[in-house]
């Protein structure tokens, strides 16, 4: 166990609608990171908040979009979802940048 | 662009054997080079790290070797074991972007 928890485990939508998908860190961490792994494309960075504040943006679409709030607990929301965006997203933390990353369960998303 | 290349995709080895994970990158401003280990339905683990001023570094079975003028970094497994089954991804990171390999699935035969 990572202390990185991801809810929910699965969630399953159908296209056009959005969801959100919240990741809360390990105690202390300030840096929270979101990934999309796909089949196909592998494990894709997507952006990065350090503190509440974004720090770095990988390849996340513009129907994405993520907040860190003050509790530093992180959401990532998905719009207008496509069959495509059907992945397992995870949410990473760590210290902060640079250092090492722990990985949370993941949430399976399934587009119909 | 694939930042990361990484090496084979698949592997098999018996158990005891040493299977060996490749990884390349072409940006020298990456300077923390991790590896992840996966198991099915499970979130990556890290597993060891490397920072580019050293060449080797091993924690229990598992080694990286890097090569800072090939740009090359590579993980053995030692005697390695059936419960070492897993996806291992490698990763580059400047710090704030984190780029990883595309995986290699290993498999250990008993």
């Amino acid at each position: 166990d990572s202390g990185v928890t991801q809810t929910p485990k699965h969630l399953i939508t159908a296209t056009g609608q959005r969801v959100t998908l919240r990741c809360s860190p390990r105690s202390g961490d300030l840096s929270v990171y979101w990934y999309q792994q796909s089949l196909d494309q592998g494990l894709q960075f997507l952006i990065q908040y350090y503190n509440g504040e974004e720090r770095a943006k990988g390849n996340i679409l513009e129907r994405f979009s993520a907040q860190q709030f003050p509790d530093l607990h992180s959401e990532l929301n998905l719009s207008s979802l496509e069959l495509g965006d059907s992945a397992l997203y995870f949410c990473a933390s760590s210290v902060a940048s640079g250092y090492e990353q722990y990985f949370g369960p993941g949430t399976r998303l399934t587009v119909t | 662009q694939q930042q990361v290349k990484q090496s084979p995709q698949s592997l098999i080895v018996q158990k005891g054997g040493i299977p060996i994970i490749n990884c390349a990158y072409e940006n020298t401003a990456f300077d923390y080079f991790p590896w992840y280990q996966q198991f099915p339905g499970k979130g990556p683990a890290l597993l060891i790290a490397i920072r580019p001023d050293v060449s080797e570094k091993k924690e229990g079975r598992f080694t990286i070797s890097f090569n800072k003028s090939a740009k090359q970094f590579s993980l053995h497994i030692m005697d390695s074991q059936p419960g070492d089954s897993a996806t291992y991804f490698c990763a580059a990171s400047t710090g704030n972007q984190f780029y990883f390999g595309t995986g290699t699935s290993l498999t250990v035969i008993p």
